[in-house]
């Protein structure tokens, strides 16, 4: 069965420093996002992105995140300078082709440890 | 405002017995989609089940039900004969169409903890 991976599954950075998590979404699928889970808590919305361009943003991705998708697999979430308060698990979530109403299908998370 | 709220921080069952996981929602949407995902100790999000607002249904899948009451915003999960394994946080989640957002708006989840 399809799946979202992502990698890697654990990262450590200092707190400035820019990291870069990768995704690669189910193939076929067109909509893309990326969500957080600060721990123990609820999941958040992030950004989403379709045809090539981001179609929804939430407030918490100010200009220090990026997203991109250079390539037709991989789909990356970057923070420019990254804060103790980004230390959270972040997940990549693919959606289908008829539209944003379809099903996300999440991966399995990388977990950001800002130090 | 567009909320999704799951009173139960916690729930403790011993094996075999039924659980009834809540989840309640405010939207003026006429359109939404409703979603339940299980968080096992692994971490991962699986996805459980996908309703829309317009099919009030119930739905059985093996030992997992689904009550979907418009009347009263409610999206309620019930796993029958609970096992160990069923242990994991469970989010509802819902995805608000009107506005043409893309984002799922999650509730804070409960945790099931099943004894055995």
């Amino acid at each position: 069965e399809p799946e979202v991976t992502q990698t890697p599954s654990h990262q450590v950075t200092q707190m400035g420093q820019e990291v870069i998590l990768r995704c690669v979404p189910i193939s076929n699928h067109l909509y893309f996002y990326w969500y957080r889970q600060i721990l123990g808590q609820k999941v958040e919305f992030l950004v989403s992105f379709y045809n090539n361009e981001i179609s929804e943003k939430s407030e918490i991705f100010d200009d220090q995140f990026s997203v991109e998708r250079p390539d037709g697999s991989n789909f990356t979430l970057k923070i420019r300078s990254t804060k103790l308060e980004d230390s959270a698990m972040y997940f990549c979530a693919s959606g289908g082709t008829s539209g944003p109403q379809d099903t996300q299908y999440f991966g399995p998370g990388t977990r950001l440890t800002v130090l | 405002a567009q909320k999704v709220t799951q009173a139960q921080t916690e729930i403790s069952v011993v094996e075999k017995e039924d659980v009834t996981l809540d989840c309640v929602y405010e939207t003026r949407d006429t359109t939404y989609y409703l979603f339940w995902y299980k968080q096992p100790p692994s971490g991962e999000l699986v996805f459980l089940i996908r309703r829309n607002s317009f099919d009030e249904q119930n739905e059985i899948s093996g030992r997992y039900s689904w009550n979907f009451q418009k009347s009263t915003s409610s999206f309620n999960f019930t796993i029958t004969a609970s096992q160990v394994v069923d242990s994991a946080v469970y989010f509802c989640a819902l995805h608000f169409m009107d506005t043409g957002r893309r984002a799922l708006t999650f509730g804070s989840g409960t945790r099931l903890q099943v004894q055995p």
